[in-house]
């Protein structure tokens, strides 16, 4: 199974409210990341994880809270967001950080209103 | 610090013919992966093909072969037999040990004429 899945396909939030992403992968990898990406434009790193602890955090507002609970599981849990974070948000894992081969998910379209 | 560019933003070309897209990179380190990612209008990234820089030979996966020039910095994906669902955005990338992160280009649009 090289399938990293990720929930919702899509959500529309105000910006008031609090949401959260999840992803997943059951291919026993160890490093995990959240990118987002602006259309037309290449995915920016958020954050890694490595061994269910955080271990890259790309100086992203705090209205975004990543969690890893296993590792299988990865969420971001979302807060006070505004319009300009609107994007798609792609889940990706490897098998462990600084092993090169990331397998990505489909991606969250979000919407800030 | 790494940088990957793709200079040119669209390209098209004809059902079963041949395409190149181009991009080039720089590091300083000397172990390094190159990649070519599609992502079609479904969004999801899905990596194409990927080149150790130590090995001489050119990477190849059916239709897509790259042709790098280690000398050069230079990467680019060939696509043979065009087909109707090679249109995608392709992004380049490169990754380095020293900070484990995939550096992109900003990527271009490829559409497939019928």
């Amino acid at each position: 199974d090289t399938e990293v899945t990720q929930t919702p396909k899509h959500l529309v939030m105000g910006m008031t409210n609090k949401k959260s992403l999840k992803c997943e992968q059951h291919m026993g990898h160890r490093a995990m990341y959240w990118y987002k990406q602006k259309a037309k434009k290449p995915p920016e790193l958020m954050f890694v994880y490595s061994y269910e602890k955080l271990s890259i955090n790309e100086s992203v507002p705090s209205r975004f809270s990543p969690e890893c609970p296993n590792s299988s599981l990865l969420n971001l849990h979302l807060h006070a967001l505004q319009p300009e974070d609107s994007a798609l948000y792609l889940c990706a894992s490897s098998p462990r950080w600084g092993e090169y081969e990331q397998y990505f998910g489909p991606g969250t379209r979000l919407t800030v209103t | 610090a790494q940088t990957v560019t793709q200079s040119q933003p669209e390209m098209s070309v004809q059902e079963a013919e041949t395409v190149t897209l181009s991009c080039t990179y720089d590091t300083s380190e000397s172990d390094y992966y190159l990649f070519w990612y599609k992502q079609p209008p479904s969004r999801q990234m899905i990596l194409v093909i990927r080149q150790e820089a130590y090995k001489q030979q050119n990477a190849t996966e059916n239709r897509f072969s790259v042709n790098f020039q280690k000398a050069a910095k230079s990467f680019s994906l060939k696509i043979s037999d065009s087909q109707l669902g090679d249109a995608a955005m392709y992004f380049c990338a490169s990754y380095t040990g020293a900070n484990s992160k995939l550096t992109f280009g900003k990527g271009i649009t490829l559409s497939v004429r019928p």
